[in-house]
This record gives C-alpha cells, structure tokens and sequence, in this order.
C-alpha cells in the first residue's frame, strides 16, 4: 500500500543533543512538509519542499533543520533540542500545491522526548 | 489574521448524530479539509469541500458556504471510535493549510 512512513515512533534525546527524524513515502508526492504539534494544539508547520524547492515558514527557528536528499525522503534535524522542543513531529506529503492535488497525507508521527 | 474557530470539545451519545462548526478568515479560499486525529495518532484525511453545499460519504458529511466562512462535519450513527478530535483546515491563496485547534469529540454509551 501507498504510504507515508515516519521513523522513529518514538525518539528520546538528552537537552541539547542532536537529532534526527525521519520520513519516506511511497506516493511518489511532490510536496513534503514537516509539522510540530504539542497537545491540544493545532499543527504548526515548520517547513515544507515542493520538489527540491526548500521553502521555511517564518515563525521557523533557526535550531530546525530539512533535508531532502530525493522525491522519496524527508529529514528532519533538531541540533540542538530544547525541552520545549518535546512534542510530535509529523510528516505529510501532497501530490501538488493546487490543481486538486492539495490534500495532505500523514505519516503515524514521531513522539520526542527531550530529557 | 487568519484564523479558524472551532468548538473545543463535544460530548454526544453512541448511536446519536452531531455536527462540528468551524468559521474561519483566511486570506483567500482554495478549499477547506476536515480530519479525524485520534489521541497520540496522526491526523487522518476525512473531507475536501471547495465549493458550497453538502458533501456526503458514509455516515460522516461535510458542508461549506463560502460567503458565511463556516462549514459544519455532521457524524451519523456515532460509534464509540468516532471519539477523536476533528480538526478543520482551510487552504489559503497561497496554498498553505491553515488549521484550527480542534474538536475534541467525546462518545458516551
């Protein structure tokens, strides 16, 4: 099955120490995005590329970081996590930004824990 | 600003039938999504409406009137994992998702 798949579910890292997240798909979408949501919150977006095209929203700090290497991968890196960093990390994809291809698919998320 | 308002939390009856309200003020309109997120769960995709009227599909329906900024998800027959939180997001002219916070539904026997 067509999916989204975010590695780790659950990932637990010391103050400070950084991190990887990361996200594949199968959809073969051309827009990835990466969200954080804290509980009973609504999901922030902190990136998102569209094909190669890197775009960071402005709200973004610097302490987040995107990869994406190919049309299949997206990272996520945190360099230096923070205990208000700890939240769950989401990863989506669409097959476009308009033309009836907007809605977004979520992977299941990664939990950190920033100890 | 942008902005989506949405009740906080719900309480209905299994079997029942309950509608979720969302208003919102974007800056433009390319269409708006509801989702289902189950606690400690990612969202999952429930309904697109881009233009007005009702969108019906199983027991879950959505509705849109663009001029009024409101839609409504009306959950028939609710069953006991219909409890989740449903989350309203709408598409703005420059295509990004803006969403609110959620409709934390909770289902009583």
């Amino acid at each position: 099955d067509a999916m989204v798949i975010q590695n780790p579910r659950y990932q637990v890292t010391q103050f400070g120490k950084p991190v990887t997240l990361s996200c594949s798909q199968t959809l073969n979408h051309n827009v990835m995005y990466w969200y954080q949501q804290k509980s009973s919150q609504a999901p922030k977006l902190l990136f998102h590329y569209y094909d190669k095209d890197f775009n960071n929203e402005a709200d973004t700090p610097d302490n987040f970081q995107s990869r994406r290497p190919n049309t299949s991968f997206c990272f996520l890196d945190i360099r230096s996590p923070g205990l208000g960093d700890a939240a769950m990390y989401l990863c989506a994809t669409s097959r476009d930004r308009g033309s009836g291809g907007e809605t977004q698919y979520f992977g299941p998320g990664t939990r950190l824990l920033v100890l | 600003g942008q902005n989506i308002d949405q009740p906080t939390e719900m309480t209905a009856t299994e079997g029942a039938i309950v509608q979720i309200n969302c208003t919102y003020q974007t800056s433009g309109f390319n269409g708006l999504f509801w989702y289902q997120q189950h606690a400690g769960e990612a969202p999952t995709f429930l309904s697109y409406n881009v233009l007005d009227g009702l969108e019906e599909k199983g027991r879950f329906s959505s509705f849109l009137s663009r001029s009024k900024g409101y839609s409504y998800l009306l959950l028939k027959e609710l069953q006991m994992k219909d409890s989740a939180s449903y989350l309203c997001a709408v598409l703005d002219s420059n295509y990004q998702l803006i969403w609110g916070a959620g409709t934390k539904l909770i289902i009583k026997p």
